[in-house]
């Protein structure tokens, strides 16, 4: 079935250094790849996405790269703030017959805390 | 930011009784869904519309109803409400593109059931 798996948290970091969160998947054919972050008390928010093999998906300094032969779509950030703490959720797209059927599976999500 | 509100943000209820979420958009958009957050479980889905008056099942969809009767609003109802629905509730919505799979979220409503 569809699936997708995410490292365990939480991550601690010191500020500026180097992130890495593994995300890997299980699906039919070519789904979209999500990565979504959720501050505290908040909704969940788009970070980035990429919709076919080898696309980067990239924003606000964070970047993740569709691999279909390792089914991986790892988030990755050079230098992280303490406002980057949150908990991230990698998601994919579930496809039927005719494409995408607009509904997304969830990682149980990486909580993230950066310390200054 | 999506204009997306969620009715009530907080809840405190009794095993048994009937419990109505509300989630309320203004961006026209036609896909909504409901998931519930729990700790371990990432988000799952409960129940989704693809229009009005058009909804179907999610992978969590026992003891959950829902209704669509206009574009801006679906309703989450938890027929008789258990302990294992105390969760987190967010409404999410997508479109108006033709691939609906980015998806935009309400702020949860957070219900509790003794």
């Amino acid at each position: 079935g569809n699936s997708v798996t995410q490292m365990e948290g939480p991550v601690t970091l010191s500020e500026e250094a180097f992130l890495t969160i593994n995300c890997t998947y299980t699906a039919t054919g070519y789904p979209s790849l999500f990565w979504y972050v959720q501050y505290p008390g908040e909704g969940l928010q788009l970070l980035l996405k990429a919709t076919k093999a080898d696309d980067k998906g990239s924003n606000k300094g964070f970047e993740a790269t569709y691999r279909k032969e390792t089914t991986s779509f790892h988030l990755e950030k050079g230098s992280v703030q303490v406002s980057d703490s949150a908990v991230y959720f990698c998601a994919l797209s579930l496809l039927d017959g005719s494409g995408n059927t607009g509904k997304l599976i969830f990682g149980q999500g990486t909580t993230l805390q950066v310390k200054p | 930011d999506a204009g997306i509100t969620q009715s009530p943000r907080h809840k405190v209820t009794e095993t048994g009784t009937p419990v109505t979420l509300r989630c309320h958009q203004t961006e026209n958009h036609r896909y909504m869904y409901w998931y519930r957050q729990d700790p371990g479980h990432g988000l799952r889905l409960i129940h989704y519309s693809y229009g009005v008056k058009d909804t179907d099942k999610g992978e969590v969809s026992d003891g959950y109803s829902v209704s669509r009767s206009k574009t801006e609003d679906f309703l989450l109802t938890l027929e008789s409400a258990t302990s294992s629905q105390t969760s987190v509730y967010f409404c999410a919505i997508s479109g108006p593109t033709s691939a609906p799979y980015e998806q935009y979220f309400g702020p949860g409503t957070r219900l509790t059931v003794t």
